[in-house]
């Protein structure tokens, strides 16, 4: 079975300021992993997402990712944050291709405040 | 784009009652899944399909049972709706081959 800890709750920052969400998984197998965004009142969107390759994956609105297998991490980043950027973020891990490893599971969410 | 399509933003049901939630997606996509969202706990798998008349329960299937009858379509069905189902549901797809998810919009369901 997998698993998605993402280490804070809530983080608030001020505009222009770098920030990073954490994410943790657990699984016996080779994962894929995936950061979502959802905006007030919206579904969900995909930001990012890491297949293979190269570690360092870059998503929409200038956000970033680093996979880390030794530490089992999926920490999202960004520069320099906007008020824009305010949402909630979703880690999320699949077991890759064919039928129901499709399926995703979800980290409980971390909410990001960005304040001017 | 992908469109998925939920067919009520917002709905208000009756302790007991029989509830539809109905899903459409335009892109031929053969997984559909239905998730629900509360605070504090993300988003949990209730059931997914991956193909017409195919389903499979996920982490909380408890209370709920789904339909697909038709590829574009995936209906969730609360047989008798309890206020602890008071929730936000998410449907999504994506294709066979493919990985990530599109999402709807989302279903607010209270139950009273």
């Amino acid at each position: 079975a997998q698993s998605v800890t993402q280490l804070d709750s809530q983080v608030p920052v001020f505009e222009e300021a770098p920030v990073e969400l954490r994410c943790n998984y657990s699984s016996s197998v080779s994962v894929y992993l995936f950061w979502y965004v959802q905006y007030p009142n919206q579904g969900l969107q995909l930001l990012l997402k890491y297949l293979s390759g190269s570690t360092l994956v870059k998503g929409i609105n200038g956000f970033e990712a680093e996979f880390n297998k030794s530490q089992t991490s999926f920490h999202l980043r960004k520069p320099s944050v906007h008020i824009s950027d305010t949402a909630e973020y979703f880690c999320a891990v699949s077991r890759g291709s064919g039928g129901s490893n499709y399926k995703l599971t979800f980290g409980k969410g971390t909410l990001l405040t960005v304040n001017p | 784009d992908v469109k998925v399509t939920q067919s009520s933003r917002y709905l208000v049901k009756r302790t007991g009652e029989k509830v539809f939630l109905e899903c459409v997606q335009d892109m031929d996509h053969e997984n559909m899944f239905w998730y629900r969202q509360d605070p504090g706990l993300g988003l949990r798998l209730i059931y997914f399909s991956y193909d017409v008349k195919m389903k499979e329960k996920g982490d909380i299937p408890e209370g709920y049972s789904v339909s697909r009858e038709k590829k574009e379509r995936f209906s969730l069905i609360l047989e008798s709706a309890s206020t602890n189902q008071t929730s936000m549901y998410l449907c999504a797809s994506n294709p066979w081959d493919s990985y990530g998810y599109t999402f709807g919009s989302g279903t607010r369901l209270t139950v009273v």
